[in-house]
């Protein structure tokens, strides 16, 4: 089945810089990619996604890009605020009618003021 | 809409209780999905469903169970409840099985 690793497991970064967390699966049909944020005591939100033909795509301060050749994703987060404090998840989705995500284990990312 | 709302919010249960934890979504998506949620780790697929009267067992199904009688809901019956079902629960829903839309989910533990 699909598996997807996730690095690092925690991050700390000053305000104001850049994260980046990394995401490689396994199966190489997978064809859908999102990035979900939880916070504390909630359930995870869906902050930003990409589809395998897309190498990159950009949502105000986040970006996702995707290297289908080496399998593996990168969630960008820039000019980092207090509130983006949160764990983030990666996903996959195996294509060819498998309508299940396989999550990373989650990046808790901490903004240090 | 209200989205995905979960039922109850907390519960605490002893060891070989039974319990239904409601899920409803106001969307009318077609798939829904259970999920828990251990300590620190990701999360892991229960069962899921692609539709009113379709279900299919995920990662860890063993001790859970779940009907679809409609879109809107999709319960998850535990039966004969262990230490080890202690866990968050979160209920999701999606409308093609892509993005999903999560609940705010369950917190229960097996006493």
């Amino acid at each position: 089945g699909e598996n997807v690793e996730q690095h690092p497991s925690t991050l700390s970064v000053q305000e104001g810089d850049s994260a980046v967390i990394k995401c490689t699966y396994s199966d190489s049909a997978s064809n859908y990619f999102p990035w979900y944020k939880q916070e504390l005591g909630k359930g995870p939100q869906l902050i930003i996604d990409i589809r395998s033909n897309v190498g990159e795509k950009k949502d105000q301060r986040i970006a996702v890009t995707l290297n289908k050749t080496a399998k593996h994703f990168s969630l960008h987060i820039t000019e980092t605020q207090p509130e983006d404090s949160a764990v983030y998840f990666c996903a996959a989705r195996f294509n060819f009618g498998n309508e299940k995500l396989t999550f990373g284990t989650g990046t808790r990312l901490t903004i240090i003021p | 809409n209200a989205g995905v709302t979960q039922t109850p919010k907390f519960r605490i249960l002893k060891i070989g209780q039974s319990m239904t934890l409601q899920c409803t979504q106001d969307m009318n998506h077609n798939y829904m999905y259970w999920y828990r949620q251990d300590p620190g780790m990701g999360l892991k697929l229960i069962y899921y469903s692609v539709g009113a009267g379709i279900t299919d067992k995920g990662e860890v199904p063993n001790g859970y169970n779940v009907s679809r009688s409609t879109t809107e809901d999709f319960p998850l019956r535990l039966e004969l409840a262990a230490p080890s079902q202690t866990s968050v629960y979160f209920c999701a829903s999606s409308p093609e099985g892509y993005e999903q839309y999560f609940g705010p989910g369950t917190r229960l533990t097996v006493t």
